[in-house]
């Protein structure tokens, strides 16, 4: 299994409270993914990372912000958490932008 | 627009017997296609890919799929399914040029009965 890990596993918190959720890999890949996965819509896309400090927006970017200092870890930052952020959170990695390697997940409910 | 449609929610079969599971993309240019299976509460797990040559692809775990381009299609396959092989199961394409992007089916839910 490629080394992703994912912290943490799960998380309850208030709306309105800021979240940040952090992927770590010890494969050295150059790209790195988050996506969020919600019954009847599969996964989608929410930032990704072609290296570190390069970031660009996936399909439900809106509320979410990420950051990348080290080629490492790759963080998801909810500003203001909301319940329509409740969801399981995956970060995904990839060597050569083919295909990608999945974390275990975070589990995240907004109340 | 990329899109995938995955054209099956939920796909019960008796164990032993074959399943298809059945994906179709849309995409004006060349593509890569992908299936992923999950467990219950686990990650996604590469199943098989298609790239470039062969159409008939094998992966992990005895599935198989075919590349139909005509049809734009990427169908999955088994011939002898196991309880085991009870999970949700993703299609996904690659968007060319944009980081690798994959876009995702709605999932199939595959549950194999004794």
């Amino acid at each position: 299994d490629a080394g992703i890990t994912q912290s943490p596993r799960h998380k309850v918190t208030e709306t309105g409270t800021p979240v940040t959720l952090r992927c770590h890999q010890t494969e050295n890949h150059r790209y790195m993914y988050w996506y969020r996965q919600d019954p009847g819509h599969g996964l989608r896309l929410i930032h990704y990372s072609y290296g570190v400090k390069d970031t660009d927006k996936g399909e439900v970017s809106d509320g979410y912000s990420v950051s990348r200092s080290k080629t490492e870890d790759f963080l998801l930052t909810l500003e203001s958490a909301t319940s329509s952020q409740t969801s399981v959170y995956f970060c995904a990695i990839s060597e050569h932008s083919y295909e990608q390697y999945f974390g275990p997940g975070t589990r995240l409910t907004v109340t | 627009a990329q899109s995938v449609t995955q054209l099956d929610s939920q796909v019960p079969v008796f164990e032993e017997a074959p399943v298809e599971l059945r994906c179709n993309y849309s995409s004006s240019v060349s593509v890569y296609l992908f299936w992923y299976v999950q467990y219950p509460n686990q990650g996604l797990q590469l199943l098989l890919k298609y790239l470039s040559g062969s159409t008939l692809v094998k992966g992990i775990n005895g599935f198989e799929a075919e590349f139909n381009k005509s049809q734009t299609s990427f169908h999955l396959r088994k011939p002898s399914v196991h309880i085991s092989d009870t999970a949700e199961y993703f299609c996904a394409v690659r968007i060319q040029g944009e980081g690798g992007k994959l876009i995702f089916g709605q999932g199939t839910e595959l549950s194999v009965k004794p």
